[in-house]
C-alpha cells in the first residue's frame, strides 16, 4: 500500500465555519506534512511533523490547526478561515524524517472554497 | 538553500524524447536532486532523485553534470498522458532535515 488518502476531496465552508482535513498514510511513514496550493502555483510547505511532533510551522496563520493524533494521521483543523484560503491542501508522508534520500508520497488534496 | 531555475514551459512531440533542464548552480554536496510532476488537480508525482551519478528507472532519466550545477529529466518517449508540470527541487538539509521546496517548474505540454 503506497496510498496517502486524504478526505474530503471538497470541501465548501463559511468563514464562520469549523472543520477538519485528514490525511492518512499505512507505509510505516514518520514524517508527515501539509502544503497549500493556490491555482497555477507550486505547493507550499505549512507544517512537518516528524515521530508525531511538529517539527516545521512555516508561519501559518493559528486559523489552521494541525494535529498529528498517531503516526498515520493527520489533520488539519480550519477556523475562521478567508475567502483567500481558498486552495488545493496537499498531505505528503515520508518513511524518515531525517534521510537524506527520501521519498514525498502525495496525496490527491482536498479543494478548499472559503466563502 | 539552494535554489533551482527551469523554463516556464516547453512542448514536445509525442513519442520524442522530452528533455527538461534545471540549474541549481548553489547546490551543496549532500543536497539531492529530485523530481516530481503535477498532472492537473492530482498531488504531486514522484519521478526519481539522485546525488550525482545519473540515475535511470521505469519513468525517466536523470542527468546531472559533473560539476552538480545543472541536471537534466529525460522522458524517452513521450506520452499525451505526461503533459504536467514538472518541479525539479533541491533538497535543503537543515536540523529538521525534511523541506522539500518547489520552485515554479515547468509546464510540459506533449503534442499529437
Amino acid at each position: 500500500d503506497t496510498e496517502v488518502t486524504q478526505t474530503p476531496k471538497h470541501l465548501v465552508m463559511g468563514m464562520t465555519n469549523k472543520k477538519s482535513l485528514k490525511c492518512e498514510q499505512h507505509m510505516g511513514h514518520r514524517a508527515m506534512y501539509w502544503y497549500k496550493q493556490k491555482a497555477k502555483k507550486p505547493p507550499e510547505l505549512m507544517f512537518v511533523y516528524s515521530y508525531e511532533k511538529l517539527s516545521i510551522n512555516e508561519s501559518v496563520p493559528s486559523r489552521f490547526s494541525p494535529e498529528c493524533p498517531n503516526s498515520s494521521l493527520l489533520n488539519l483543523h480550519l477556523h475562521a478561515l478567508q475567502p483567500e484560503d481558498s486552495a488545493l491542501y496537499l498531505c505528503a508522508s515520508s518513511q524518515d524524517p531525517y534521510g537524506l534520500n527520501e521519498k514525498l508520497f502525495f496525496g490527491s488534496g482536498t479543494q478548499l472554497s472559503v466563502l | 538553500d539552494a535554489k533551482t531555475t527551469q523554463p516556464t514551459s516547453m512542448d514536445c512531440a509525442e513519442g520524442r524524447a522530452a528533455n527538461l533542464p534545471c540549474n541549481h548552480s548553489t547546490i551543496s554536496g549532500n543536497e539531492y536532486v529530485y523530481w516530481y510532476r503535477q498532472i492537473h488537480s492530482q498531488g504531486p508525482q514522484y519521478i526519481i532523485h539522485g546525488l550525482k551519478n545519473n540515475e535511470t528507472n521505469e519513468m525517466a532519466s536523470l542527468i546531472i553534470t559533473e560539476d552538480r550545477k545543472s541536471s537534466t529529466l529525460i522522458l524517452p518517449h513521450a506520452t499525451l498522458r505526461d503533459t504536467a508540470v514538472y518541479y525539479c527541487i533541491v533538497r535543503p538539509w537543515d536540523n529538521y532535515g525534511q523541506n522539500f521546496v518547489f520552485g515554479p517548474g515547468t509546464r510540459l505540454s506533449v503534442l499529437p
